[in-house]
């Protein structure tokens, strides 16, 4: 289940599951977005982006939708595994900018 | 991809002492970064750190709080100065590839005032 608050701080879900982890943004200018993957202990780690020419990308495993009418970016899990179990950060880039603003974040547990 | 090392990894500090945390860099890169990310939070990017010139510090953040150097493309310290409780976080290295936008970060420093 989830856990619900403004930014879904959490989310549980079983192995083999499909996960979703959504992401608002307020800068109606960016045009660059990132996924991070933050496992305990570790500094984030890159996992997919997408331009703003863009409401759709593909990777293994993992998808990245963009709806930039309502501001709105989403990472798609498929077929999710105990080794996914992480912090998921969204973060933004405008205009070129090497530095991303990051997102809350959402806390990923996978049960087996 | 570059990889980067920080050290210490963690630490116990007194509150009013400072701790250097350093970064180290596998490869030559331009962009240097340090980031706060307090309990449970998100990153907050504390400045930029520049080869040659003063670091360029966020609003919220000061040099004399976070002192930090870049003596060269490789290498960057960060000073967590005069030290309390509310400096109690995870500090994070980061570097940026000019080509691919792509951002690498070191493992962190999970720093402990008492």
């Amino acid at each position: 289940g989830e856990s619900v608050g403004l930014h879904l701080p959490t989310l549980s879900v079983q192995e083999g599951d499909n996960s979703i982890i959504n992401c608002a943004y307020s800068n109606s200018a960016s045009d660059y977005f990132i996924w991070y993957k933050q496992e305990s202990g570790k500094g984030p780690q890159f996992i997919i982006d997408i331009r703003s020419n863009m409401d759709k990308r593909q990777g293994q495993r993992v998808t990245v939708l963009l709806n930039k009418t309502v501001k709105h970016l989403s990472l798609q899990i498929a077929a999710t595994q105990p080794g996914d179990s992480a912090v998921y950060f969204c973060a933004e880039t405008t205009g070129g900018s090497y530095i991303p603003t990051f997102g809350r974040g959402t806390s990923l547990i996978v049960h087996p | 991809s570059a990889v980067i090392s920080q050290k210490p990894s963690r630490d116990i500090c007194q509150r009013g002492t400072s701790l250097t945390i350093q970064c180290q860099v596998d490869s030559q890169v331009t962009m240097m970064f340090w980031y706060r990310q307090q309990p449970g939070q998100s990153l907050t990017l504390i400045a930029t750190a520049n080869q040659g010139s003063e670091a360029t510090y966020e609003s919220g953040f000061v040099i004399d709080k976070f002192p930090i150097s870049r003596p060269n493309l490789t290498f960057s310290t960060l000073t967590v100065s005069n030290m309390s409780p509310e400096d109690s976080s995870i500090y994070l290295c980061s570097v940026e590839d000019a080509s691919s936008f792509e951002a690498f970060f070191g493992q962190g420093t999970r720093l402990t005032v008492v």
